[in-house]
């Protein structure tokens, strides 16, 4: 399986929002609805931040959404706070019980 | 509070085996898939493969079969991974984390693996 592809960097201000891209496949993230995206800050483990391509898990702010068409999946962050800033990591199901991650990007909250 | 401890850091030979383990507590242990993901010093995630908890089947990503070995021991709500044949590119940080719909909402702390001669 080769890696999603995410951009390695994103950048705002605090109060802006900022999208996050993740480019698949037609066998990935194009044939199932199981993107999620992770955030990692640094010497963490990381968090669930979005599931099932747009599900928060309970406790994530509404701040945090996600979406997909096609074979790429979206993050987008509103309302930037400094706390955001992190490492950013899509996953998607790929089909025969296997994930695959995406390279990840580093959000800075300028 | 669902929690997963792993083991603490090691250092192995190049060649040498590495197990570390992922103690889970806070939740019906054989309910929820259990995935091994890795990082690599400043890289990424990279997923690695998942052991049903319950059946103890397991699923692996391509680049390690053949030299991956998930297991569990149900009566100690404790997973394993061991990986054999360690190279320097090895080296990296082990996480287990617990499945939800083919996402990992709990983390371990993280394993520290360092392959050096």
């Amino acid at each position: 399986q080769s890696a999603l592809t995410q951009p390695p960097s994103a950048s705002g201000s605090p109060g802006q929002s900022v999208t996050i891209s993740c480019t698949g496949t037609s066998s990935d993230i194009g044939d199932y609805e199981f993107v999620s995206w992770y955030q990692q800050h640094p010497g963490k483990a990381p968090k669930l931040m979005i599931y099932e391509v747009s599900k928060r898990p309970s406790g994530v702010p509404d701040r945090f959404s996600g979406s997909k068409s096609g074979n790429t999946a979206s993050l987008t962050v509103s309302g930037l706070q400094a706390e955001d800033e992190a490492d950013f990591y899509c996953s998607s199901y790929a089909g025969t019980n296997t994930w695959v991650f995406g390279g990840g990007t580093k959000l800075t909250v300028l | 509070q669902v929690q997963l401890v792993q083991s603490g850091a090691a250092v192995k030979k190049p060649g040498a085996s590495v197990k570390v383990s992922c103690k889970a507590s806070g939740y019906i242990f054989i309910d929820y898939d259990i995935h091994w993901v890795r990082q690599a010093p400043g890289q990424g995630l990279e997923w690695m493969g998942w052991i049903n908890p319950n059946t103890g089947v397991t699923h692996f990503s391509q680049k390690f079969q053949g030299r991956v070995t998930m297991t569990r021991d149900t009566s100690i709500t404790t997973a394993y991974m061991e990986l054999s044949r360690l190279i320097s590119d090895d080296t990296a940080v082990y996480f287990c984390a617990r499945d939800i719909t083919a996402a990992a909402n709990f983390w371990g702390q993280g394993t520290l693996v360092t392959v050096s001669s």
